[in-house]
């Protein structure tokens, strides 16, 4: 009973280069979220899913691509790395907005861009 | 992880006592909200949540009080525990049944006393 799992933990990039961050969920939920977290300024959307196969953009999408191939999992990619994106990432998921729990996140990732 | 409560707002209380965190939302449309609690270096957790269409809602030492008139939302948090120390956020959904995005509040940390 995992939830939401997001790998890696931890990261540190230099400037200019790309990553991948994973996010997988077990509980079939059609809907997916990345956001990103700074000090004093709450939860912001970058990219979020309603399904296989689809995406759209969030509050902050600039810098970000995202895919999901498949209803598991919602991939978010920095192609070129900055140092603005140093930032806690965490994912997201839920069955629907309003039913009860709202969503469920993962742990969370921190990334450092040097 | 901490520095998520580096310039937020600041409830401190002591152990036993009753906390209150207040929240103003943003749309006078937004019909679903959510409280999460987050703890240093780990994802928001859901704590309850309340429709538009109730004004009270009680949960386990919790409860959410809605006021539509002035956008206000606020959690009361019943003989506070150190375990509660916390960044507290409030969402509210603003979109009806159209999407499912969550708007984020940027969170106030409660400091609980011994």
């Amino acid at each position: 009973n995992a939830g939401v799992t997001q790998t890696p933990k931890f990261r540190v990039l230099k400037t200019g280069q790309s990553m991948t961050l994973l996010c997988a969920q077990d509980m079939n939920h059609e809907y997916m979220y990345w956001y990103r977290q700074d000090p004093g300024m709450g939860l912001r959307l970058i990219h979020y899913s309603v399904g296989e196969g689809t995406t759209a953009k969030g509050e902050v999408p600039d810098g970000y691509n995202v895919s999901r191939l498949k209803k598991q999992n919602f991939l978010l990619g920095l192609e070129s790395a900055a140092p603005s994106q140093t930032s806690v990432y965490f994912c997201a998921s839920s069955p629907y907005i309003k039913g009860p729990y709202g969503y469920t996140f993962g742990s969370g990732t921190r990334l450092t861009v040097v | 992880g901490e520095s998520v409560g580096l310039h937020l707002p600041t409830l401190s209380v002591q152990e036993g006592d009753n906390s209150i965190i207040n929240c103003a939302y943003s749309n006078s449309a937004s019909d679903y909200f959510i409280w999460y609690k987050q703890e240093s270096g780990k994802g928001p957790q859901f704590i309850i949540d309340i429709r538009s269409n109730m004004d009270k809602r009680q949960g386990q030492r919790v409860t959410v009080l809605l006021n539509k008139t002035v956008k206000h939302l606020s959690l009361q948090i019943a003989a506070t525990q150190p375990g509660d120390s916390a960044v507290y956020f409030c969402a509210e959904n603003p979109y009806g049944g159209a999407t499912n995005k969550l708007i984020f509040g940027t969170g106030t940390l409660l400091a609980v006393q011994p």
